[in-house]
Order: structure tokens, then sequence, then C-alpha cells
């Protein structure tokens, strides 16, 4: 299976400061159609989670665009440009290229 | 409203089985892929099964032989029957809406402990 590392795992942020999170994947996610399938989830305390991110720079509907996504082949990172104090809360890389789908293990983001 | 919806969760006994179901509006299941996803208490999310649109299905290693995933269309439904369950099955299920090879739909989550 494909292992997907986050860094860091615990992440105190200032209001208003940017945040970033890195994940790495330990394939390339770059599938034979071009694409590469590397999603986002952010998870709230007590919620289920939420996709931000696919194809690793793609918002959903919804999304702030203060959250941008970026990266290839293996090396991939969420950017919150501001942080505000709903954006507390777990998140979650994806990779969407080889079976089985896996997670990184989370990044818990917290007020300072 | 597109949502799902999951129930059927609750306390059992390890060895026990137990059906979970995923009741969808506002699209079609059988028009998707449709995957069963899990978390353990405080732990990450990790993915279980999958039923493709095409009526394939997919398990995770750890639970092959044992969970069945189905869905019924004319109730536009998704299920989850779990035999012989384990402690380490202890977990939120989550139901999941695959789209562009990443979930763009999750339910609340329905919660199954395995403990004697």
């Amino acid at each position: 299976d494909v292992v997907m590392t986050q860094s860091p795992l615990s992440l105190p942020v200032t209001l208003g400061q940017p945040a970033s999170i890195s994940c790495r994947s330990s394939q390339s996610l770059v599938y034979s159609d071009g694409n590469t399938y590397l999603n986002w989830f952010q998870q709230r305390p007590g919620q289920s989670p939420r996709r931000l991110i696919y194809k690793v720079s793609n918002r959903d509907s919804g999304v702030p665009d203060r959250f941008s996504g970026s990266g290839s082949g293996t090396d991939f990172t969420l950017k919150i440009s501001r942080v505000e104090a709903e954006d507390v809360g777990v998140y979650y890389c994806m990779q969407g290229t080889h079976w089985p789908k896996t997670f990184g293990q989370g990044t818990k983001v917290e007020i300072k | 409203e597109v949502q799902l919806v999951e129930t059927g969760g609750g306390l059992i006994q390890p060895g026990g089985s137990l059906r979970l179901s995923c009741a969808a509006s506002g699209f079609t299941v059988s028009s998707n892929y449709m995957s069963w996803v899990r978390q353990a208490p405080g732990k990450g999310l990790e993915w279980v099964s999958v039923i493709y649109s095409g009526g394939s299905t997919y398990y995770a290693d750890s639970v092959k032989g044992r969970f069945t995933i189905s869905r019924d269309n004319s109730k536009n439904t998704l299920y989850l029957q779990m035999n012989s369950l384990r402690a380490e099955d202890t977990a939120v299920y989550y139901c999941a809406r695959e789209e562009d090879s990443g979930y763009d739909l999750w339910g609340q989550g329905t919660l199954v402990t395995v403990s004697s």
C-alpha cells in the first residue's frame, strides 16, 4: 500500500497567520491518465470529514479561497493563508491514484 | 438536499454480526462509486470497502471475507454486512460518495462498538 506521511502532526497557529501542512507519498501519485489524485480533508471536532481539495489544487464547492493545495509527484502541501477560528480540526491527505486509497495520519490544527 | 444518512451501529459482542445502512438522497447510489470508511476512536481514517457503479466490490485486507458491501437500488441505499466482528473493528463507520478519486460527500457516521 502507498504510505502517506504528514508533517507536522500538531500545528499550533495564531489567528490571522498562515499555516502549512506537508504530505509525502511513498510512490508517485501521477496516474496513467496524467492526473494526480491527491485530496485534502478537514475534520472539525465532532464532525464528519469534509473534502477541501481534489486533484492536488482544485477546491471543492463552498471551500474558502484561503485554502490552497499544491505539489506534484510525491510531495504535496495544503496552505491556509490566514487561519480563522473555524479552521480548528484535523486535516488529512489521501491518495486516490493507487489501490487501495490511503490516508495520512492527520495533522491537528489548533489556535495558540 | 444531497445527503447520506447512516444507521445500524451499536454495541455487539465479539464474533457477532451487524448490518449498517446508508440512505442516500438527492442523487442515485447505483450511478456512483460508494465506499465505507471507518475511524477507530481517536484515530485516523481507513478505507474499508467500495462498490462500483457496475457492481464490482472490493475490500480492505483487514475485513476481506468478513464484510460484504451491497446496495438496494429501489431504496437508494448502501449496506455493509459485518460478520465475525472483532474488537479492532470498533469505529465510527462513514459511507461516502466517490468523485474524482476522492470522497466528496460523507454521512454523519454510525458508531460500532465490539465488546463483551
